[in-house]
């Protein structure tokens, strides 16, 4: 298994809703990641866990609450997002250097 | 502050041509490259990776090209296939886990 699994493939939010992204892996890698990507840009990184512990926050706005459950488990949870907010959101997982993707989830934020 | 850009940000060419994409970075620490392809309304995909100890790694059809004299990065794409249009990012670290993306190159195989 070298899937990097998230759920929901597509979000739609209104600015007051609470809602969750979920991003599983099955590879034992301890490291795991969300990055925000706009339309036509680079992944930008948000969040780094490393053995379940967070390690990075690339001064994401409180809006953005990541958390790591398990080993296997990534969450992103929001609340009060803004339209600009709007965007692919990727996970990632590594065990040494090699990052691997999964598919995304497409968040558009109303 | 550090950055990883790409000299061309389209790139045409003929089915069964080779395609070479280009990649500066400016984190002369960075110890470790990857290429990703990205395919329209999908994540990442893993192409190739290089260390910073060596100049040149093949894969299939795909061969990276790293120049730590002048901190740049090559990726060569052999006969290229419609199958291969993508954008395609270029990303360093230097294993502090934060994966530095370049501005990325989209690559059009024309028929």
């Amino acid at each position: 298994d070298t899937e990097v699994t998230q759920t929901p493939k597509h979000l739609v939010m209104g600015m007051t809703n609470k809602k969750s992204l979920k991003c599983e892996q099955h590879m034992g890698h301890r490291a795991m990641y969300w990055y925000k990507q706009k339309a036509k840009k680079p992944p930008e990184l948000m969040f780094v866990y490393s053995y379940e512990k967070l390690s990075i926050n690339e001064s994401v706005p409180s809006r953005f609450s990541p958390e790591c459950p398990n080993s296997s488990l990534l969450n992103l949870h929001l609340h009060a997002l803004q339209p600009e907010d709007s965007a692919l959101y990727l996970c990632a997982s590594s065990r040494g250097k090699e990052a691997f993707f999964g598919q995304g989830t497409r968040l558009t934020v109303v | 502050g550090e950055s990883v850009g790409l000299h061309l940000p389209t790139l045409s060419v003929q089915e069964g041509d080779n395609s070479i994409i280009n990649c500066a970075y400016s984190n002369s620490a960075s110890d470790y490259f990857i290429w990703y392809k990205q395919e329209s309304g999908k994540g990442p995909q893993f192409i190739i990776d290089i260390r910073s100890n060596m100049d040149k790694r093949q894969g299939q059809r795909v061969t990276v090209l790293l120049n730590k004299t002048v901190k740049h990065l090559s990726l060569q794409i052999a006969a290229t296939q419609p199958g291969d249009s993508a954008v395609y990012f270029c990303a360093e670290t230097s294993g502090t886990y934060k994966y530095i993306f370049g501005t990325g190159t989209r690559l059009k195989v024309l028929a």
